[in-house]
């Protein structure tokens, strides 16, 4: 299994949807989770972090996250336009004693106007 | 404004020549990191380091090299060793290596060899 692991899309949702963006990871140990931004060209931007179970909520954007199931998810309302990028999900995995920010591929969002 | 700077944007070698990035920060973070980023994958952890004089190898540390000889700077070299250099390049820091403390970005390095 890998660490990380997202749907590499694309997924395409109608401007004003809902869109919903999934990541699974291995280590069950892994108590940090990112979502990062990157717009075609760019270097990532953070956009939500979530340590606990359960949802956190900043404007649009909901993360997920449900350790038991080793998912961790990212909510986004009333999309538009300028959401279309692609979304990174990163988890901190433990090898030895030694955390890293491990990265997924990345899921690619295109909200269609 | 705090941030990480990154030069240059775009950096083009000839195959066989070693070439240096530049990454600084002054966001007074005692973590850095060297990412690179391949079309349609994710970042994969080249190099990072958790404070001056110290660094440790990532994922994919074969072919590149590092120095940490000042907070502010982790300067990373493309040695000939590495067989398909051509990629996207991302410098970060954080607060500390560890759990919590999310990463932040430079604008990138695209590098391409030929």
């Amino acid at each position: 299994q890998k660490e990380v692991e997202q749907n590499s899309g694309p997924l395409s949702v109608p401007e004003g949807a809902i869109a919903s963006l999934n990541c699974t990871y291995s280590d069950r140990v892994s108590q940090s989770f990112f979502w990062y931004r990157q717009y075609s060209g760019k270097s990532p931007e953070l956009i939500m972090s979530i340590y606990s179970n359960g949802d956190k909520e900043d404007g649009r954007f909901t993360a997920q996250l449900n350790k038991a199931s080793q998912y961790v998810s990212l909510l986004i309302r009333d999309s538009q336009p300028s959401d279309s990028a692609t979304y990174l999900c990163a988890v901190n995995i433990f090898r030895g004693s030694q955390g890293n920010l491990i990265f997924g591929k990345g899921t690619k969002l295109s909200v269609k106007p | 404004d705090g941030g990480i700077t990154q030069s240059p944007k775009y950096l083009f070698r000839k195959e066989g020549q070693n070439v240096t990035l530049s990454c600084e920060q002054n966001l007074n973070h005692d973590a850095m990191y060297w990412y690179r980023q391949d079309p349609g994958q994710g970042l994969r952890l080249i190099y990072y380091s958790q404070i001056v004089n110290d660094f440790q190898k990532g994922d994919i540390a074969e072919g590149y090299s590092v120095s940490r000889e000042k907070k502010e700077s982790f300067p990373l070299t493309v040695t000939s060793a590495q067989k398909n250099p051509t990629a996207f390049y991302l410098c970060a820091s954080s607060d500390r290596v560890g759990a919590n403390s999310p990463l932040h970005f430079g604008n990138g390095t695209r590098l391409t060899v030929t």
